[in-house]
């Protein structure tokens, strides 16, 4: 079945560092990809939206500056936290989607953002 | 009101009970449906996706939609210790953004 890689998947780092998360689709072309942000026992928050050779759709009171979304290829999607502060620490998650069909969205193991 | 609306849980069962999870939706746009199951600390891995009312069997899980009353259900046939998670229902209007349910935690005890 179709394979979505997302690395790394545990960072712990000091206030004020960026941090870029890369997203992959291993078999298949996504024509677009998600990102979420979810905290312990809640469910998915879609944070944008990102489609190859486009600039992202951000979901509301998602600051685009802060969040830094990449599609630069078919295969590739990275998430910048600028200048992350411990309120940023989450677990992200990417998803993909090859666009064709009604093939639904596959999930990467998401990362774990821990900013001390 | 959400777009999906999904039982909170948490559900506690023994092993080889037979548990149903359930979610409703609003938007009778909605034609794709689907279940994830998410255990701690990785991310959500597709179970099952139907577009149709009716049921979808696969092994232990079944799939039920009726969309005259907007109405979605994962049955869990046998459960296991290991069917241990979160199930989270999704719906969609074509292949794009999905809206998700906020999960139903399910422990299975030995």
């Amino acid at each position: 079945g179709a394979v979505v890689s997302q690395h790394p998947s545990r960072v712990i780092c000091k206030s004020g560092t960026s941090v870029k998360i890369e997203c992959r689709s291993l078999d298949f072309q996504a024509t677009t990809m998600f990102w979420y942000r979810q905290f312990p026992k809640q469910s998915l928050m879609l944070m944008a939206t990102s489609n190859e050779g486009s600039k992202a759709t951000y979901e509301q009171g998602v600051e685009k500056d802060k969040f830094l979304i990449n599609h630069a290829s078919l295969t590739l999607s990275t998430l910048t936290v600028t200048s992350a502060h411990p309120e940023d620490s989450s677990f992200y998650i990417c998803s993909a989607d090859s666009g064709q069909g009604i093939e639904p969205q596959h999930f990467g193991d998401g990362t774990r953002l821990s900013i001390l | 009101q959400k777009e999906v609306e999904q039982d909170p849980g948490p559900l506690s069962v023994p092993e080889g009970a037979i548990v149903s999870l359930n979610c409703t939706y609003s938007n009778s746009a909605f034609q794709y449906f689907m279940w994830y199951r998410q255990y701690s600390r990785k991310g959500p891995e597709l179970l099952m996706y139907t577009y149709s009312s009716g049921n979808k069997e696969d092994g232990r899980f079944t799939a039920q939609v009726d969309k005259s009353s907007k109405y979605i259900s994962l049955f869990i046939r046998d459960s296991q210790p290991s069917d241990s998670a979160t199930y989270l229902c999704a719906v969609n209007t074509n292949a794009g953004k999905s809206t998700f349910g906020d999960g139903t935690t399910l422990t299975v005890k030995p």
